[in-house]
């Protein structure tokens, strides 16, 4: 079982400039959630995909912020003309698609991708 | 509005039980759930209750839930030094995905 996983661990950028960070979620979940996360805060809910569709975003998701998720499997998060404000752990999690009750949307996290922008 | 609250601190000493509390807003609530945060980890899920449950116990863990009150506690029985690390509590709707988080507890276990 790989679990979750995130890459880059570590990026730092100066402001101005774009970056994308990668998840994999664990292969036989179909649900992916992004979430951002500051430090003494808990996670925050950036957009969710329930296999290659983008069901949800928040309005924390600004307009410089784009995922992906082109075939059900991995997803990307880009950052466009990042700020200083963006600074922060960008967590990613899956979760299956249970059938029948009870289901639970119990999520499993990768260990995020810590951004810091100079 | 949905929001979650908890209390930053805890300190236990090792052996001793921990409660840590947690408060939401929604009353549409369906799911609560307990993340566990250790340094430079990802979220753990520990355990998830229901909320037309009252109380779930898992070996060292029990979650009670007072839906009237909006109230989740998480009951860490015989404390050890491993169980420190933050702790979420969190909530979903029914065909939710969206999960909103508390702030977390830090818990720190003295031996």
């Amino acid at each position: 079982d790989t679990g979750v996983s995130q890459d880059p661990r570590h990026k730092i950028t100066k402001r101005g400039q774009n970056v994308t960070f990668r998840c994999d979620p664990i292969s036989e979940h179909n649900r992916l959630y992004w979430y951002r996360q500051t430090l003494g805060q808990g996670p925050e809910f950036l957009t969710y995909f329930q296999n290659e569709a983008q069901l949800e975003k928040s309005r924390l998701l600004s307009d410089r912020f784009s995922a992906e998720r082109p075939k059900g499997s991995f997803s990307t998060l880009e950052i466009q003309r990042t700020e200083q404000g963006d600074s922060a752990m960008y967590l990613c999690a899956s979760s299956p698609m249970r059938q029948g009750p009870p289901s639970s949307y119990e999520q499993y996290f990768g260990p995020g991708t810590r951004l810091t922008v100079t | 509005g949905e929001d979650v609250e908890q209390s930053l601190f805890l300190s236990v000493r090792e052996g001793d039980s921990s409660v840590i509390n947690c408060t939401y807003t929604d009353s549409s609530s369906t799911y609560l759930y307990w993340y566990k945060q250790e340094p430079g980890a990802g979220l753990q899920l520990l355990t998830y209750i229901f909320s037309n449950m009252d109380m779930k116990q898992d070996q060292r863990l029990t979650v009670l839930l007072n839906k009237k009150d909006k109230h989740l506690s998480l009951r860490i029985a015989d404390t050890q030094t491993g169980d420190s690390a933050i702790y979420f509590c969190a909530e979903s709707r029914t065909g939710g995905f969206k999960t909103i988080f508390g702030a977390g507890t830090r818990l720190f276990v003295k031996a």
